[in-house]
């Protein structure tokens, strides 16, 4: 079946500009997961959804971001008044649901922001 | 506050040689993943290990998990030039199912 998807691949948009990223999960799948990950670098956890629900949103930077998701498929991640240092690539993952057993977890391809 | 550490960060081996790459995590959790990434390119999963003394094997690649040290190693045997790559462990936050990915380790297999 289709894996996890993202749009667009690449954004390049203006400093203090908003841009909204997407993700569609592996259809069935319950939990959501979003990630930084800067160039060279290892992944900045961000946030996590069961269904619709984020319960911890610590992981966000800052107030400019959010993430809503509907449905219990697709997800945003909104980026407000875009920043250099927001240039990354933010990456989506789906697993099953949470939890030991079920929490192996399949990545989109990513979508690489640049912000100018 | 969970700390994910691998090393060593940058790994150049010759084809046919053998190496361990390590895990080190600083709280308790007995759930541990191993991804594989290449360059611009998004991550693949690898091992899920889910008890202490867990062990995969996938090819050439074997992973284990000691909860009790706090520690999984992925040894690569007989390495090959198709497995330069760079390999990430990652483990959830127990109560959070926050995941924290370690630093990454770069594998070069040089022919």
């Amino acid at each position: 079946g289709a894996g996890v998807s993202q749009s667009p691949s690449n954004k390049v948009t203006e400093k203090g500009k908003d841009v909204e990223l997407r993700c569609d999960p592996i259809s069935g799948h319950t939990a959501l997961y979003w990630y930084r990950q800067r160039l060279g670098q290892g992944l900045e956890f961000l946030i996590y959804f069961q269904g619709n629900s984020a319960p911890d949103k610590s992981g966000l930077p800052s107030d400019r971001f959010s993430a809503e998701r509907t449905g219990e498929s697709v997800s945003t991640l909104t980026i407000q008044r875009t920043q250099q240092e927001d240039s990354a690539v933010y990456l989506c993952a789906s697993s099953l649901a949470l939890g030991a057993g079920k929490g192996e977890q399949y990545f989109g391809p990513g979508t690489r922001l640049t912000v100018t | 506050e969970l700390k994910v550490e691998q090393n060593p960060l940058f790994l150049s081996m010759q084809e046919g040689k053998n190496y361990t790459i390590y895990c080190d995590y600083s709280t308790t959790s007995d759930r541990l993943y191993w991804y594989r990434q290449d360059p611009g390119k998004s991550l693949e999963s690898l091992f899920v290990l889910l008890s202490n003394g867990a062990v995969k094997q996938e090819g050439r690649l074997m992973a284990s998990l000691d909860t009790k040290a706090r520690l999984s190693t992925l040894h690569i045997t007989a390495a090959v030039h198709d497995l330069s790559a760079t390999y990430f462990c990652a483990v959830d936050r127990p109560g959070t199912y926050k995941y924290i990915f370690g630093t990454g380790t770069r594998l070069k297999v040089l022919a």
